[in-house]
């Protein structure tokens, strides 16, 4: 069954830090991946996703995640915070088959200190 | 509207109450999904409508859980009975369906409290 992990539920970073979110998965079929990231009252937004080829993406913000397979990760990563990064993130993988729903991880908060 | 649409954004109610949580998703798309979401947790799976029909309910948690969508469009996710527990921000998410690459577009949420 897919399933993802994310370790560390809280990461706090300096303001010009570089910013690691770590996500692991477990799919028994080449999986579709997702970051999605929540601000405060807001519903999910889509900051990229993995699906076939290229191995890294590019999302909006900067971020950038590499679907690493030997690994069974997807980490997220951005060179520089800024004040506005901070929000909740949710790495997901999609279950595929029949349905197309996404399976999310516990998430991470990421604080950004000036 | 562009995005997906629900209403309430707000609902308290007292225990035992009977809910209804609306979802508009976005127009043309075939799909749509029910998660709930609880403090310091992911969105947790409750069930997927491609077209009218429910094609996966398995994240429904018990019978007082229900959720239709009667013209493909617009859904409606009903409680019943409800308890303190239902207390959670349960989103609605829509996507292309068929074949796309599943990604899902969020609506805001509806925050329940059961008192």
């Amino acid at each position: 069954a897919q399933s993802v992990t994310q370790l560390g539920s809280h990461v706090s970073v300096s303001e010009g830090a570089l910013v690691l979110l770590r996500c692991n998965y477990s799919s028994s079929v080449p999986p579709y991946l997702f970051w999605y990231v929540q601000y405060p009252n807001q519903g999910l937004q889509l900051l990229l996703k993995y699906t076939t080829g290229a191995t890294l993406v590019k999302g909006i913000n900067g971020f950038e995640a590499e679907f690493k397979k030997s690994e069974t990760s997807f980490h997220l990563t951005k060179p520089s915070a800024h004040m506005s990064d901070a929000a909740e993130y949710f790495c997901a993988v999609r279950k595929g088959g029949a349905t197309n729903k996404l399976i999310f991880g516990t998430g991470t908060l990421l604080a950004v200190q000036p | 509207g562009a995005g997906v649409s629900q209403t309430p954004s707000n609902k308290v109610t007292e225990k035992g109450k009977y809910v209804e949580l609306r979802c508009d998703p976005i127009s043309g798309h075939t799909a749509l999904y029910w998660y709930r979401q609880s403090l310091g947790q992911g969105p947790e799976f409750l069930i997927y409508f491609q077209g009218t029909g429910a094609a996966d309910d398995s994240g429904l948690p018990n019978d007082r859980f229900f959720a239709v969508r009667p013209e493909g469009s617009v859904s409606t996710l009903k409680i019943q009975r409800t308890e303190r527990g239902d207390s959670a921000v349960y989103l609605c998410a829509s996507s292309l369906g068929g074949r796309d690459t599943g990604e899902l577009f969020f609506g805001e949420g509806s925050r329940l409290t059961v008192l």
